[in-house]
C-alpha cells in the first residue's frame, strides 16, 4: 500500500533563505510522486511531479525535488524563500497503474520578512 | 477553460439535513475523485470513480455516497450530515494514462 509521510506540519524560514521541506513514501511498484500547493482559501496546484524520468525535477516559481529511491524521499527545496511562497504544500504518491492518489498531513511554510 | 467546477463553494447545513454536492469537469478524464480536508489530516480520499460506470471506496467512507452521473459529472451525497462532516471537500480528475490530478476549487461545508 502507498503511503506518504511530511515531516514537519509548520516551517518557518527568513526571506532568502533556503526552503527545504521533506517528504518520505512508501510504495510497493515504482511509485509516480507530486508536490502541490495550496494558497489560503484556494484548490490545490500542482507544482512539480517525479514519473521515472529524471531524478532531480523542477517546477514552478523555482521549486525543485530530487526522488532518492534509496532514501524513499522526494524532497522539496527552493534556494531563496520569497513572501509569496508562504502556503501548504502536500506531498502525494500514486503507484503507477493504480487510481488512488495518497496526500501527505502537509506543511505550513511561513516566510519571515 | 474552467477545467474542474464544484458546486456549491460553501454551505451550511443542520444535523441530520442532507445534501449533494456537485462536480463536474471538461477535460474528457476518465477518473474522479472526492478528497476531504481537515486541519493536521490533509486530504483523505473518500470516493472515486477509475471510469464512467464505477466507483470504489477510499478511506473515509462512512457517511458519504457518490454518484458518478456520466463521464463529466460526480456527485458526493451526505444522505445526515453530521458534524463531524463539517470539512472542506475537493474535487479532482484525471485523464487515463496521465499522471497527476486536477483539482476543483473546494467546498466548504459546516455542519451545525
Amino acid at each position: 500500500a502507498q503511503s506518504v509521510t511530511q515531516l514537519g506540519s509548520h516551517v518557518s524560514v527568513s526571506e532568502g533563505a533556503l526552503v527545504l521541506l521533506r517528504c518520505n513514501y512508501s510504495s510497493s511498484v515504482p511509485p509516480y510522486l507530486f508536490w502541490y500547493v495550496q494558497y489560503p482559501n484556494q484548490g490545490l496546484q500542482l507544482l512539480l511531479k517525479y514519473t521515472s524520468a529524471a531524478t532531480l525535477v523542477k517546477g514552478i516559481n523555482g521549486f525543485e525535488a530530487e526522488f532518492k529511491k534509496s532514501e524513499t524521499s522526494f524532497h522539496l527545496t527552493k534556494p531563496s524563500a520569497h513572501m509569496s511562497d508562504a502556503a501548504e504544500y502536500f506531498c502525494a504518491v500514486r503507484e503507477g497503474g493504480y487510481q488512488k492518489v495518497t496526500f501527505g498531513t502537509g506543511t505550513k511554510l511561513q516566510v519571515i520578512p | 477553460n474552467a477545467g474542474v467546477t464544484q458546486t456549491p463553494k460553501f454551505q451550511v447545513l443542520k444535523t441530520g439535513q442532507s445534501m449533494t454536492l456537485q462536480c463536474a469537469q471538461d477535460m474528457n478524464h476518465n477518473s474522479m475523485y472526492w478528497y476531504r480536508q481537515d486541519p493536521g489530516m490533509g486530504l483523505r480520499l473518500i470516493y472515486y470513480s477509475a471510469s464512467e460506470g464505477t466507483t470504489d471506496k477510499g478511506e473515509v467512507p462512512n457517511g458519504y455516497n457518490v454518484s458518478r452521473l456520466n463521464k463529466r459529472e460526480f456527485s458526493l451525497r451526505l444522505e445526515s450530515a453530521a458534524p463531524s462532516q463539517t470539512s472542506v471537500y475537493f474535487c479532482a480528475s484525471m485523464r487515463a494514462g496521465d499522471t497527476e490530478a486536477f483539482f476543483g476549487q473546494g467546498t466548504r461545508l459546516t455542519v451545525v
